[in-house]
């Protein structure tokens, strides 16, 4: 299944590292978003893209930075993290923001030491 | 109180049992209910939506209770495919979706 795919897969980096994470989507949706599952945890949902503008900043630190050039690409720019920010980072779409129904990526592992 | 509440189990089985879990939810003005799967290490994957009273789909029932504030999953004739996280979600009217913290599923041979 190739609907939504992130790169990288893994990804390992100390607090002074910058890194990117992205997402593509090969549905035609005009939604996307950017989740954090940390372990035992529910997903957190971070940013909404509607129609590649913002449309929720879900009081996520400066230290996160999304980009979302065009409605199939959304980034997430990465610097000076904490070992607290180790989680899976998913992707999703939908086909709008009103839809009830995400389809997700299979996520970025993302390992801060 | 958070706003979905699942029972985290682990729930383990023998194969051909049922299981059956529930989730609870606070916020009495959503609409939609999902549950969707979650295996080790992977992406949740939607397993069935709740639009009224409950859906069927094969050896899985949801069931909605409104009053209750609660949905169900049941699991009939276990497989060991079906050894899972699941996650409970509701659609807020906010276009957001609110996730549990998923019910793990452990179906034995």
């Amino acid at each position: 299944e190739t609907g939504v795919t992130q790169t990288p897969r893994h990804l390992v980096m100390g607090m002074t590292n910058k890194k990117s994470l992205k997402c593509e989507q090969h549905l035609g949706h005009n939604a996307m978003y950017w989740y954090k599952q940390s372990a035992k945890k529910p997903l957190e949902l971070m940013f909404v893209y509607s129609l590649e503008e913002r449309v929720e900043n879900n009081s996520v630190p400066s230290r996160f930075s999304p980009e979302c050039p065009n409605s199939s690409h959304l980034f997430l720019h990465l610097h000076t993290l904490q070992p607290e920010d180790s989680a899976l980072y998913l992707c999703a779409s939908s086909r709008g923001l009103h839809a009830d129904t995400q389809y997700f990526g299979p996520g970025t592992r993302l390992t801060v030491l | 109180r958070k706003e979905v509440e699942q029972d985290p189990g682990p729930f383990n089985v023998p194969e051909g049992a049922t299981v059956a879990f529930n989730c609870t939810y606070s916020n009495s003005a959503s609409q939609s209910f999902f549950w969707y799967r979650q295996d080790c290490r992977k992406e949740p994957k939607l397993l069935m939506s709740v639009y009224s009273s409950g859906n069927e789909d094969g050896r899985f029932t949801a069931q909605l209770n409104r009053a209750s504030q609660y949905i169900s999953l049941l699991i009939r004739d276990s497989k060991l495919s079906d050894s899972a996280t699941y996650l409970c979600v509701l659609y807020r009217d906010d276009y957001k979706l609110s996730f549990g913290a998923g019910t793990t599923v452990t179906v034995r041979a």
